[in-house]
């Protein structure tokens, strides 16, 4: 079935830096990706849609200065998390469609952790 | 807008069948999925239902679609402690540009040996 990789699956940094998180479809080209934010115990917020060559659609609340999102090629999209601080600690989630086709199911990364010191 | 309810918890005993209920409420949605979360893990697709089938049985695994009620179940027969998990039900539609997926809060299945 389809995959879709997420890396690195634990980051833990000092606040300030920015933190870059790759999610790479493997055995299908994917023109859509999705970044959510999971809170302990909480479902999925989606942050941010993004499509291959043009820029990603950000979420109300979501501030898209601070999370940067690029969609280079079909097969990855990176999320961005800029100057990060403590509240920024999350576990973030990548999720891939497989194609242009509408209502397929999103195939997810298995995620990355994110702890800011 | 749109939204999608579960119920928090579930706790089977080993070897019972589990049953987890989802409703949604818009009338528009074309698939309805059921996802699995383990901890620390991402999200699993377990199976999904278009909105124009009653049921869909896979192995263990079934699931009921009332439209008219807009009520989705997940049945997992003869649950084992490895069901343990987070399920996730969700649902889309062209309405919402074919793309975007609703989640649910998520169910968490305690299974006890």
């Amino acid at each position: 079935g389809a995959v879709v990789s997420q890396h690195p699956s634990r980051v833990i940094c000092k606040s300030g830096t920015s933190v870059k998180i790759e999610c790479r479809s493997l055995d299908f080209q994917a023109t859509t990706m999705f970044w959510y934010r999971q809170f302990p115990k909480q479902s999925l917020m989606l942050m941010a849609t993004s499509n291959e060559g043009s820029k990603a659609t950000y979420e109300q609340g979501v501030e898209k200065d601070k999370f940067l999102i690029n969609h280079a090629s079909l097969t990855l999209s990176t999320l961005t998390v800029t100057s990060a601080h403590p509240e920024d600690s999350s576990f973030y989630i990548c999720s891939a469609l497989s194609g242009l086709i509408s209502n397929q199911p999103q195939h997810f990364g298995d995620g990355t952790r994110l702890s800011i010191l | 807008g749109e939204d999608v309810e579960q119920s928090l918890f579930l706790s089977v005993r080993e070897g019972d069948s589990s049953v987890i209920n989802c409703t949604y409420t818009d009338s528009s949605s074309t698939y309805l999925y059921w996802y699995k979360q383990e901890p620390g893990a991402g999200l699993q697709l377990l199976t999904y239902i278009f909105s124009n089938m009653d049921m869909k049985q896979d192995q263990r695994l079934t699931v009921l679609l009332n439209k008219k009620d807009k009520h989705l179940s997940l049945r997992i027969a003869d649950t084992q402690t490895g069901d343990s998990a987070i399920y996730f039900c969700a649902e889309s539609n062209s309405n919402t540009g074919g793309f975007k997926t609703i989640f649910g809060a998520g169910t968490r299945l305690f299974v006890k040996a």
